[in-house]
Formats: structure tokens, sequence, C-alpha cells
């Protein structure tokens, strides 16, 4: 069985600060990793993802994620904040193999301020 | 051009009515996908269609019922509407080894 743990449900920051979105997996078998976001009232959209080689994964507006297979983390980073990324952030994870199934974690909500 | 598209949008109706929402995707895409949003925004798989077979089936009410009559559309039946069936539903789309999946803008569906 395959979860995710997103260890902050809020997180506000003020604009141009630095932020990290935390996310934990767990698997037993090989794993493929995403990061989402839904911005208010709209679907989601992917922002990033990891399947395999470099372990620095980049994303859309400068977004980025580092996988951590020791310690089961894929967090997201930005390193400078914009209002606009004001949004619900959610990590999910596929086992490997034909499981199409991507489960969720309970999301975070970035509030960028002022 | 919408890649994954649903309608309605919003749909309100009252308990123990019928009612389904339709999604299309236009990426030719051989996979599709029901998942539900709840209150809290916790995002759930429904079902999951490949190449119009059923693939995923989670522990869902058989109240509910999805219907692919090709590739491009994966509509979502609902019978005998319950208040806790409000919710925010998503269709969402990809190739067929699944990486990436695309979601539409969502269905809102209150039970009044």
């Amino acid at each position: 069985a395959q979860s995710v743990t997103q260890l902050d449900s809020q997180v506000p920051v003020f604009e141009e600060a630095p932020v990290e979105l935390r996310c934990n997996y767990s698997s037993s078998v090989s794993v493929y990793l995403f990061w989402y976001v839904q911005y208010p009232n709209q679907g989601l959209q992917l922002l990033l993802k990891y399947l395999s080689g470099s372990t620095l994964v980049k994303g859309i507006n400068g977004f980025e994620a580092e996988f951590n297979k020791s310690q089961t983390s894929f967090h997201l980073r930005k390193p400078s904040v914009h209002i606009s990324d004001t949004a619900e952030y959610f990590c999910a994870v596929r086992s490997g193999g034909s499981n199409y199934k991507l489960t969720f974690g309970k999301g975070t909500l970035l509030t960028v301020n002022p | 051009d919408t890649a994954v598209s649903q309608t309605p949008k919003y749909l309100v109706t009252q308990m123990g009515n019928d009612k389904s929402i339709k999604c299309e995707q236009n990426l030719g895409h051989d996979t599709m996908y029901w998942y539900k949003q709840d209150s809290k925004k916790f995002l759930k798989i429904m079902f999951s269609y490949n190449n119009k077979e059923l693939i995923i089936n989670e522990t869902v009410p058989n109240r509910f019922s999805p219907k692919s009559p090709d590739k491009a559309h994966l509509n979502l039946h609902i019978n005998s509407l319950e208040l806790g069936d409000s919710a925010v539903y998503f269709c969402a789309s990809s190739p067929q080894t699944a990486d990436t999946q695309y979601f539409g803008p969502g269905t809102r569906l209150t039970v009044l």
C-alpha cells in the first residue's frame, strides 16, 4: 500500500520569502512522485514530477523538489514566493508497475501575504 | 482548446434524485479517472478506465456508476443522491502508462 503525508495543513509566508512544503511518502516498491497545485475554484495542475534520474526536479513557476529515498521525502521549495502562488498544494505518489492509482496527500494551503 | 472538460460546472439537486456528470478529453489519452474532493480538500480516486475497461474501482457505493462510451469520454452517473455526496468531482486523463494526469475544472455537486 502507498500513502502520502503532508506535514503542514497551512503555511503562511510573506511575499518574496522562501518556502518549503513538506511531503513524506510510504510505499513498498519504487515510486513516482508528483506535486500538483490547485488555485481557488480550479482543477489541479502539475507543478513537477519525479520518475527517475536526478533527485532534484525543477518545475513550473520557479518551484523545485528533491527526492530523498532514505528519508522517504519529496519536499517542495521556492526561493522567493509571489502573491500569485497562494493556492493549495498536493503531493501525490504512484507505485511502480502497472498500478495506475495516484494517492494524494491532504494538501497544504500556501498563503502568501504582502 | 480545453484538454479535459466537464459538464456541468455546478449541479444543485435534491436528495434522492439521479444525476450525471460528463467528462471529455481531447488529448488522445487511453486512461481516464474520476476523483472526489471533499469539503476538507481531500482528493480520493473513485474509478479509472483504460481503453474503456474498468481498472480501478475503489470502495464507492454502487449508487455511483461510471460509463465510458469511448476512449475520450468517461461519465459518472449517481443514483439516489445523498447529502454526503456533496463534493467537487474531478475528471482526469493520462497516457496509458500513467505518469502525469491532466485534470478537468471540476463539477461542484450540492445535494440539498
